[in-house]
């Protein structure tokens, strides 16, 4: 079956600007997970989606970050005013179920972020 | 909060060789362990898991972790080393909640012919 997408594959940007990744889940997960890895680095927790729960936003490294999951499904990740330490690939991962089950994440290809 | 340190970014062995990947969590035990792998230009994906049913772990590929409570390790290893295992590899823990993961920071696996 289709796994995780993420779309764009890669996004260059210019300071300042606002950009939006997109991310489609498997179908019937209802765990969503956004990371971002940064050259040389481990991932990094951003936000966790479970259900119709309130997302657990503890891993966004500013208010510049945010993100939506419409209708339990697709989720968006916003970055306002880009700075180049935002340069990353974002990935996104999803789970039949979150939360103590841990249910093996499933990750997408990841978008790759270049701010100039 | 729980860590996990990986220790070594890259490591190089023979074709053949045995492949040993460390992996220390902080001092609480979490509830769950893993170790990911990623080849080139492909995303994560999940080599094997420790939820507590048995200290030894058994993964894809002919991987297998040892979970030792007493020297807080999760080491990642296969008797022999093939050249498709060339990839990067996270070992990564729940936290206390086990609502979600953190990952180390990667160990980049070359084998040399």
């Amino acid at each position: 079956g289709a796994g995780v997408s993420q779309s764009p594959s890669n996004k260059v940007t210019e300071k300042g600007k606002d950009v939006e990744l997109r991310c489609d889940p498997i179908s019937g997960h209802t765990a969503l997970y956004w990371y971002r890895q940064s050259l040389g680095q481990g991932l990094e927790f951003l936000i966790y989606f479970q259900g119709n729960s309130a997302p657990d936003k503890s891993g966004l490294p500013s208010d510049r970050f945010s993100a939506e999951r419409t209708g339990g499904s697709v989720s968006t990740l916003t970055i306002q005013r880009t700075q180049q330490e935002d340069s990353a690939v974002y990935l996104c991962a999803s789970s039949l179920s979150g939360g103590a089950s841990m249910d093996t994440q499933y990750f997408g290809p990841g978008t790759r972020l270049t701010v100039l | 909060a729980q860590s996990v340190t990986q220790l070594g970014s890259h490591v190089s062995v023979s074709e053949g060789a045995l492949v040993l990947l460390r992996c220390n969590y902080s001092s609480s035990v979490p509830p769950y362990l893993f170790w990911y792998v990623q080849y080139p230009n492909q995303g994560l994906q999940l080599l094997l898991k420790y939820t507590s049913a048995a200290t030894l772990v058994k993964g894809i590929n002919g991987f297998e972790a040892e979970f030792k409570k007493s020297e807080t390790s999760f080491h990642l290893t296969k008797p022999s080393a093939h050249m498709s295992d060339a990839a990067e590899y996270f070992c990564a823990v729940t936290d206390s909640s086990a609502s979600k993961i953190i990952f180390g920071s990667g160990t980049r696996l070359s084998i040399r012919p």
